[in-house]
């Protein structure tokens, strides 16, 4: 079983609003990540946790604020977003830093 | 910085024909990774390849990996519309032989295989 999974797949929401992105492997894996993808470009990371501590943020806006609850679990914490927000946020997980990442099939957000 | 090259970005061809996309760099990575995405939907890893000169198949795709561990390619035979999406390589960046989890992508390639 090699599947990430991310809800909701789609989102829109208002400047002023709040929202969470979920992602979950059950995987065993104890690194996840969070990219950003803008269309047709390669996936920016975003954040990275690895045995559930944040060890990279990739100077990103405090207006998005990571979590992660679990070994499986890693949200993203949405607060007073821009229009310039709007993309794919992509989740992924693997064994250990140094392996292969497996992504999930993402999350569309759209700022309003 | 480690820096992947991807040729070409666009890729418009006839079902049935061969095709090769490359993925260069001046920097030597541990391994790299193929992932094919469709629009909508997140990166599938296709393949890691490790070993300087290795070869893997997956179908009727091949992957390579150069001798000095610098670059890699990925040929497709007998193409077909399915395969279309955006390909992207990737290794992941390293300091001191450590690696902290970051990758490198190349820009991607995105291939249209018309019927």
């Amino acid at each position: 079983d090699t599947e990430v999974t991310q809800t909701p797949k789609h989102l829109v929401m208002g400047m002023t609003n709040k929202k969470s992105l979920k992602c979950e492997q059950h995987m065993g894996h104890r690194a996840m990540y969070w990219y950003k993808q803008k269309a047709k470009k390669p996936p920016e990371l975003m954040f990275v946790y690895s045995y559930e501590k944040l060890s990279i943020n990739e100077s990103v806006p405090s207006r998005f604020s990571p979590e992660c609850p679990n070994s499986s679990l890693l949200n993203l914490h949405l607060h007073a977003l821009q229009p310039e927000d709007s993309a794919l946020y992509l989740c992924a997980s693997s064994h250990r830093l140094e392996v292969a990442q497996y992504f999930g099939p993402g999350t569309r957000l759209t700022v309003l | 910085t480690q820096l992947l090259e991807q040729s070409p970005q666009f890729l418009s061809i006839q079902e049935g024909e061969n095709l090769t996309v490359y993925c260069n760099s001046s920097s030597v990575f541990s391994s790299l990774q193929w992932y094919r995405q469709e629009p909508g939907e997140g990166p599938v890893l296709l393949v890691t390849v490790v070993t300087g000169g290795e070869v893997k198949k997956l179908k009727r795709l091949t992957f390579q990996f150069g001798d000095a561990r610098k670059d890699s390619s990925l040929h497709i035979t007998a193409a077909q519309p399915g395969d279309t999406g955006l390909y992207l390589c990737a290794g992941p960046e390293e300091a001191g032989g450590t690696s902290y989890g970051k990758l490198t992508f190349g820009q991607g390639t995105i291939l249209t295989v018309h019927p």
